[in-house]
């Protein structure tokens, strides 16, 4: 098992670009989540999906959005980039409910 | 909303002494709690987790305690090595009602050899 697998590793976007990180995990687990790290700070949920179809904010939604069109892919989009998107971004999935999760080895994102 | 609370921010403790980082949780439905380490460059990955049902467990080094009533649970590790050092996360989630799976900011754990 690759596990969860974000694509890509580091990217540099210029303000109002859009992009699509990645993510996509073999475990057959049903709930996916985004985070992201800024320095120094804790994990903040951006947004989660509960299965194919389903999504639901996190803490922080603004400025993304997601779609969950099957198991394996939870792809986070950002429309108009903004300095504030400046972050490292980590994908996760776990089994079901209150269960470990298992994370991607992260996007660092830099916007200027 | 929801809120995870954690201290200290940053704790450094020589080798062999024992850390203890503690969390603070605002939902009281809130029923399980997994603690993540993540070394510099690294995915955060599960260390230990306690159930709601459950006061203490322990694993070799590290326990968690939980203290229900207080909504607050404590990572304790006992004689740290060098290899320890990293940042912990605590987290809480629930599985009734709307879910979530919410971090603490983090704990920079330093251990000076």
């Amino acid at each position: 098992n690759a596990g969860v697998t974000q694509t890509p590793k580091f990217r540099i976007l210029k303000i109002g670009q859009s992009m699509t990180l990645q993510c996509t995990q073999d475990m057959n687990h049903n709930y996916m989540y985004w985070y992201r790290q800024d320095p120094g700070m804790g994990l903040k949920l951006i947004y989660y999906s509960v299965g194919a179809g389903i999504t639901d904010k996190g803490e922080v939604p603004n400025g993304y959005n997601v779609s969950r069109s099957t198991t394996e892919d939870f792809p986070l989009r950002l429309e108009l980039a903004a300095p504030s998107q400046t972050s490292v971004y980590f994908c996760a999935s776990s089994e079901g409910m209150n269960t470990e999760a298992f994370f991607g080895q992260g996007t660092r994102l830099t916007v200027v | 909303g929801e809120n995870v609370e954690q201290h200290p921010s940053t704790l450094s403790v020589q080798e062999g002494d024992s850390a203890v980082i503690k969390c603070t949780y605002s939902d009281s439905a809130s029923n399980y709690f997994p603690w993540y380490k993540q070394e510099l460059g690294k995915r955060p990955q599960l260390i230990i987790d306690i159930r709601s049902n459950v006061g203490e467990k322990k694993d070799q080094r590290i326990a968690v305690t939980l203290n229900k009533t207080a909504k607050h649970f404590s990572l304790h590790i006992t004689e740290t090595q060098p290899e320890d050092s990293a940042v912990y996360f605590c987290a809480a989630s629930r599985n009734s009602g709307t879910y979530k799976y919410i971090f603490g900011t983090g704990t920079r754990l330093k251990v000076l050899a």
